[in-house]
């Protein structure tokens, strides 16, 4: 079976930083992405990860331990606009369709 | 380069009635998904199609609900005999590559079914 977790919600202040934590159980991998959604908008693309490790751009990094299939979005110097809901989903393959956790929404206070 | 194209953004109807959701992939895409959003929950995959075949629809209910993806045109999300359960967001995606395949998501269909 396919099964992705991530916390429902977080909370954080403006400039700090937040772990975002994604654990999955799927019958087959080849790369875990990360989106963000704002409320009533499309999901848009953030990170790729299909290698053990971090993958850092600008204030997002994403993590992957294939191993313990677990990965986290890390978001620094947070922003007011970073108040979203942030997606993990994983995909198995060669034509193979992706399989979205429930999302954490992550409200960010002044 | 215009992104992913779904047509109607908003579309209201009454028990009963047909709905039918379009999208049009980014240029050079062959693959596209459809998922549906429920209000404050995540994305639920229906169906993975590449041109002129249904690859994946594991995710779509076997009754009222059907997708194509013609070889000339945008792909048809059709809902027959809608109901109230059925109001929610749909949105498609598009990816150029089976392999690496990041998917790019339009702007959704807003459906409500009165």
């Amino acid at each position: 079976g396919q099964n992705i977790d991530q916390p429902t919600e977080m909370t954080a202040t403006e400039g700090a930083i937040v772990q975002i934590n994604c654990t999955y159980q799927t019958s087959g991998f080849n790369g875990l992405f990360w989106y963000q959604q704002h409320a009533g908008e499309a999901p848009t693309f953030l990170s790729y990860n299909v290698l053990d490790g971090l993958e850092e751009k600008g204030r997002f990094s994403s993590f992957l331990s294939r191993s313990k299939g677990y990965s986290y979005l890390l978001l620094k110097e947070l922003q007011m606009k970073d108040s979203a809901s942030y997606l993990c989903a994983v995909t198995g393959g060669y034509g193979q369709n992706f399989v979205f956790g429930p999302g954490t929404r992550l409200s960010v206070l002044p | 380069n215009a992104g992913v194209m779904q047509n109607p953004r908003h579309l209201v109807r009454r028990r009963g009635q047909e709905a039918r959701l379009r999208c049009s992939p980014m240029k050079g895409h062959s693959h596209v998904y459809w998922y549906r959003q429920l209000p404050e929950e995540g994305l639920k995959f229906m169906v993975y199609l590449q041109k002129e075949n249904i690859i994946d629809e594991s995710g779509m209910p076997k009754e009222r609900f059907s997708a194509e993806f013609p070889k000339e045109g945008p792909s048809i999300l059709r809902i027959q005999q809608v109901v109230r359960g059925d109001s929610a967001a749909y949105f498609c995606a598009s990816s150029p590559d089976p392999v690496y395949n990041e998917q790019f998501f339009g702007p959704g269909t807003r459906l409500t079914v009165l």
